[in-house]
């Protein structure tokens, strides 16, 4: 089983300023299957990044995954006020499709 | 319109049993994997269990193998959990996901990542 670990647990910025996500895996991820999830308060998560660095639709181009083996990156390279969220990462190279704890982005 | 509903939760005693229910409408149900994912109150989100699109194969949580049965009729278009054994611990919303299909030269991949979430249905496990 592959514990994805997220850091940090929360993340403090003012709007355009630079987001950077970490996500470390126990072991390495196959395949690059490392997704990425954003979620507001009362809603369901919402895909944003899929393949590692690929973004899903509709997602703006301001989002940004990196990182192999067991070292990932979501960046958010100038935060917009819709923006501020919690952040899931999910391995889905082999079942169980363990998801991180999570990132906190929160308005300073 | 392209959407997952789910229904079923409520207030249930420790011990006891829950179906849950997912209405999918708007895309090719039979063609995708489908998932449950619950979130505990103020907690992070856990895939629970998955089905591929034919039903023959399924995958569980260390949490909830032997006590969840995830199944699909896929001429209703719906996606079910059956939840026994009730604990505690196993209150959460619980979300049903669609997993992504990919389609290359006539070829198509499922993916264990979820591209359509529903907004989900409480299950409380309390006396």
């Amino acid at each position: 089983e592959i514990v994805l670990t997220q850091s940090p647990g929360t993340l403090s910025l003012s709007p355009g300023e630079r987001a950077t996500l970490s996500c470390r895996a126990s072991q390495s991820v196959s395949g690059s299957y490392l997704a990425w999830y954003q979620q507001k308060p009362g809603q369901a998560p919402s895909l944003i990044i899929y393949g590692v660095s690929s973004r899903a639709t509709g997602i703006a181009d301001r989002f940004s995954g990196s990182g192999s083996g067991t070292d990932f990156t979501l960046t958010i390279s100038r935060v917009e006020p819709e923006d501020f969220a919690v952040y899931y990462c999910q391995q889905y190279g082999n079942s169980p499709f363990d998801f991180g704890g999570g990132t906190k982005v929160e308005i300073k | 319109e392209v959407q997952l509903v789910e229904s079923g939760g409520g207030l249930v005693q420790p011990g006891g049993s829950l179906r849950l229910s997912c209405a999918a409408s708007g895309f090719t149900f039979s063609s995708h994997s489908m998932n449950w994912v619950r979130q505990a109150p103020g907690r992070g989100l856990e895939w629970v269990s998955g089905i591929s699109g034919s039903g023959d194969s399924t995958f569980y949580a260390d949490s909830v193998k032997g006590r969840f049965t995830i199944s699909r009729d896929n001429s209703k278009n719906t996606l079910y959990l059956q939840l026994t054994s009730l604990r505690a611990e196993d209150t959460a919303i619980y979300h049903c996901g669609k997993s992504a299909l990919n389609c290359t030269g006539g070829e198509c991949y499922s993916y264990w990542y979820f591209d359509l979430w529903g907004r989900g249905t409480l299950v409380t496990v309390s006396s």
